[in-house]
């Protein structure tokens, strides 16, 4: 039981450029959510999955894309990368009634 | 705007000594109130959650208290250890997390000297 998987660990990127943010979990959790954690804000919900086929908005959805083709995979696109984008990024599932279990993050820096 | 806030960005405590984390939220909607712990470099693991049904929970060490007319919750670490020095992050959602979307504060540091 692998929990919940986060790629890659680290990654940096030009201003400008795309990628997707790999998450995976093999719990079979029905909910998965994508956070950012900046110095003094926490951790800020960007989008989330009630299940395959359906997602919906966080706090700040800005400048990124999800979709959730399968119940064990929720990648998230930054579309155009900002230096504002800049921040370490958790991935989290859970079942109905439970607490939310975390990847290790992706620690991004955007040049 | 913050719905859920941990006002204290860090706590100092001495070790045996009770620790109390405090936590104010907006929404009167929230039902499902959740703590977690983080080391750096890590994920947030879960540590402790409540329903709104009850004022109470407590496992081992660690008791969360929920005072509803107040929307304030607290989580109290009875005796501290320094293995317990982590940010502490509360933690919000609607319906019982049949909603998927859970809500965060900023967190608090907590250290916890020998």
């Amino acid at each position: 039981n692998a929990g919940v998987t986060q790629t890659p660990k680290f990654q940096v990127l030009k201003t400008g450029q795309s990628m997707t943010l790999q998450c995976a979990q093999d719990m079979n959790h029905e909910y998965m959510s994508w956070y950012r954690q900046d110095p003094g804000m926490g951790l800020r919900l960007i989008h989330y999955s009630v299940g395959a086929g359906i997602t919906d908005q966080g706090e700040v959805p800005n400048g990124y894309n999800v979709s959730r083709s399968t119940t064990e995979d929720f990648p998230l696109r930054l579309l155009s990368a900002a230096p504002s984008q800049t921040s370490v990024y958790f991935c989290a599932s859970s079942f109905t009634g439970g607490g939310y279990t975390f990847g290790s993050g992706t620690r991004l820096t955007v040049v | 705007d913050q719905q859920v806030k941990q006002n204290s960005p860090s706590l100092s405590v001495q070790e045996g000594r009770i620790s109390i984390l405090n936590c104010d939220y907006t929404n009167s909607m929230f039902d499902y109130f959740l703590w977690y712990k983080k080391y750096p470099a890590e994920g947030p693991t879960f540590l402790i959650s409540i329903s709104s049904i009850k004022d109470k929970n407590e496992d081992g060490r660690f008791t969360v208290f929920l005072n509803k007319s107040a929307k304030h919750l607290s989580l109290h670490i009875v005796p501290s250890q320094p293995g317990d020095s982590a940010v502490y992050f509360c933690a919000a959602s609607v319906s019982y997390n049949q909603g998927g979307k859970l809500i965060f504060g900023q967190g608090t540091e907590l250290s916890v000297k020998p």
